[in-house]
């Protein structure tokens, strides 16, 4: 069974803070890592997939990096609005198959 | 644009019963992989196939089947039905050979009493 770790599990921000996450994977065998962001009873949205060591990717006020070599990955929010209220979860993807983090649950207070 | 169609999306029944859950790929789409995600858990990975054929296995109970059909869709079988299978059952569906990316179906919550 594969460990990807997700810290912290949540956190309460106010609106207009800039908030970061990691999220820590195998350094093996990787393929791709891959960020979601969950709303309760709705399916994932997939905001990021980061392939190479290095990588940055960025949409609107989110973005993210990649370290492949020591196996964690950063997922900042600029200026956190309230409607970035839900869990953040991280996918490390090896072969074929997806092992999730257990998320970080964030609450922005307005 | 097209989405992942999973059905039923809400489904109750009773323990030891058996329930069929069915999810629509997004076009040309041939990879697909079954979640299980329990009250507070993490989604966890069941099974996924590629081009009809089983690729790779999770935590999927033997009580659980799954396949997917010449025109991509797969169905989730499930017997003898417990108490902890009440859970939300997402599908998702991937390309292979283009991007990593994996797309999901809104889920089906399966409650068994």
């Amino acid at each position: 069974i594969l460990n990807v770790e997700q810290s912290p599990q949540s956190l309460h921000v106010q609106e207009g803070d800039s908030t970061n996450f990691t999220c820590s994977f195998p350094s093996s065998n990787f393929y791709a890592l891959h960020w979601y962001r969950w709303e309760t009873a709705k399916s994932p949205e997939a905001l990021f997939v980061m392939t190479l060591n290095g990588d940055e990717k960025k949409k609107g006020r989110i973005s993210a990096t990649l370290n492949t070599k020591e196996g964690y990955s950063y997922l900042y929010i600029k200026g956190s609005q309230p409607e970035d209220s839900a869990t953040y979860l991280c996918a490390f993807m090896t072969g074929n198959q997806f092992y999730f983090g257990t998320g970080t649950s964030l609450t922005v207070i307005p | 644009a097209a989405g992942v169609i999973q059905s039923p999306r809400h489904l109750i029944k009773e323990k030891r019963e058996t329930a069929t859950l069915k999810c629509y790929p997004i076009p040309r789409h041939d990879t697909v992989y079954w979640y299980q995600q329990g009250p507070g858990q993490d989604p966890q990975f069941l099974i996924s196939f590629y081009e009809k054929m089983q690729s790779d296995k999770g935590s999927i109970p033997d009580r659980f089947s799954a396949q997917q059909f010449s025109d991509y869709h797969s169905e989730l079988n499930m017997s003898s039905l417990e108490l902890g299978d009440s859970a939300l059952y997402f599908c998702a569906n991937r390309k292979q050979g283009s991007s990593y990316e994996q797309y999901f179906g809104p889920g089906t919550r399966l409650t068994v009493t």
